[in-house]
């Protein structure tokens, strides 16, 4: 079965910190990966996509096909990046989401 | 703001009851999904149509129905509502195999 794991339900840093949220899954054939960004319970919106290999808001994460790893990088954190951060691939054949149980990032000043 | 819309925000109702909820996706978009947010089971898929048809399942309940009209606005019906209902449900669409956009959500209180 396909699983994602966030490992870290809380992840606390200081602004300017670098942070690192973790995101491991199981799947078969060639995953596709997104985070996405909840803000105090509103929309969940799109932070990356694996597949475009862009930068939004500073944040960057590299698909480790070897670690079976998507790990959401920022090298220092803001004030307004505390939210819930969720893992989610694709689920082959249907397009649904499978989303993580989410890391909640609180940055302090 | 993603494009997606849900009616209503909030919907308060009481157990037994049965209630609707409505999105309607992003102009061009073919596919919709349906997504229950809880505390205890986190975020999970429940449904997707895609051109008006039934495409993909989840964990939903035989009690929740949804369908997708003509004019590719899609309901959730949610019916003999228990306690353990209630949740944020959104709503999702795409094109069929691109990035989903999701909607504000519908907050439910079954009291």
């Amino acid at each position: 079965a396909q699983r994602v794991t966030q490992p870290e339900k809380l992840l606390s840093v200081f602004k300017g910190a670098p942070v690192e949220l973790k995101c491991n899954y199981s799947y078969s054939g060639s995953p596709e990966l997104f985070w996405y960004v909840q803000y105090s319970r509103q929309r969940l919106q799109l932070l990356l996509r694996h597949i475009s290999r862009e930068s939004i808001k500073g944040f960057t994460a590299d698909l480790n096909k070897g670690e079976t790893s998507f790990h959401l990088k920022k090298p220092f954190a803001q004030e307004e990046d505390s939210a819930m951060y969720y893992c989610a691939p694709l689920s082959g054949g249907y397009n649904k989401l499978i989303f993580g149980a989410g890391t909640r990032l609180a940055v302090h000043p | 703001d993603s494009g997606v819309t849900q009616t209503p925000k909030h919907l308060i109702t009481a157990t037994g009851q049965r209630v609707t909820l409505r999105c309607s996706p992003r102009s061009g978009d073919l596919s919709v999904y349906w997504y229950q947010q809880s505390l205890d089971q986190g975020l999970q898929f429940l449904i997707q149509y895609y051109n008006g048809e039934e495409r993909a399942k989840g964990n939903i309940l035989e009690r929740f129905s949804a369908q997708q009209f003509p004019d590719l606005h899609s309901e959730l019906n949610l019916s003999s509502l228990e306690l353990g209902d209630s949740a944020l449900y959104f709503c999702a669409s795409s094109t069929l195999t691109d990035t989903q956009y999701f909607g504000p959500g519908t907050r439910l209180t079954v009291l």
